[in-house]
């Protein structure tokens, strides 16, 4: 089945650091890919997203790169700022056909940037 | 912006009890998902819901049902409240259609199981 690999946190940078966080996944078929945060006491909310291959999702100074050949998503930001501190889901949907917008969730990673 | 709202933030309940989680969502959507956050195993799907109705079996059902009367209101029943069920629970939904449709999430149900 479809499945969602992520690196385990936490992830402790100093704040004006460059982000990565990597994501690799098995599907069939031509998924999407997603990135969500989830902030402290609250319920994950979408980051960015990519539906086909070479697609690159931004938003707020995040990126990622749908890599097909590598099955690969990887998350970057160029400088990342202590209110980005969350955890950090890699997601995919509805690789075949009959299971779309049902997601996959990778185990999720915490990013911790101090000051 | 689309509004979930999970009824509880923070529930606790013993051993046998039956436990009801009611989630609403206020932008007409077809689908509604029902997961649980576990530490180092991420979200898994216990229930969804592709209409009023309907419901399918996700990842981890079992001790698990649910109920959608309604478009905007989706429940998730613990018939029989288990020490193991204590957890983080999760209502989504989206939009019927394409792959991409994002999912919405509430701010989450603290659930201990005593």
């Amino acid at each position: 089945g479809d499945s969602v690999t992520q690196m385990e946190g936490p992830v402790t940078l100093s704040e004006e650091a460059f982000l990565t966080i990597n994501c690799t996944y098995t599907a069939t078929g031509y998924p999407s890919l997603f990135w969500y945060v989830q902030y402290p006491g609250e319920g994950l909310q979408l980051l960015l997203k990519a539906t086909k291959a070479d697609d690159k999702g931004s938003n707020k100074g995040f990126e990622a790169t749908y890599r097909k050949e590598t099955t690969s998503f990887h998350l970057e930001k160029g400088s990342v700022q202590v209110s980005d501190s969350a955890v950090y889901f890699c997601a995919l949907s509805g690789g075949r056909t009959g299971t779309a917008s049902k997601l996959t969730f990778g185990t999720g990673t915490r990013l911790q940037v101090t000051l | 912006d689309v509004k979930v709202t999970q009824s509880s933030r923070y529930l606790v309940k013993r051993t046998g009890e039956k436990v009801f989680l009611e989630c609403v969502q206020d932008m007409d959507h077809e689908n509604m998902f029902w997961y649980r956050q576990d530490p180092g195993l991420g979200l898994r799907l216990i229930y969804f819901s592709y209409d009023v109705k309907m419901k399918e079996k996700g990842d981890i059902p079992e001790g698990y049902s649910v109920s959608r009367e309604k478009k905007e209101r989706f429940s998730l029943i613990l018939e029989s409240a288990s020490t193991n069920q204590t957890s983080m629970y999760l209502c989504a939904s989206s939009a019927r259609g394409a792959r991409s449709s994002p999912l919405h999430f509430g701010n989450g149900t603290r659930l201990t199981v005593t």
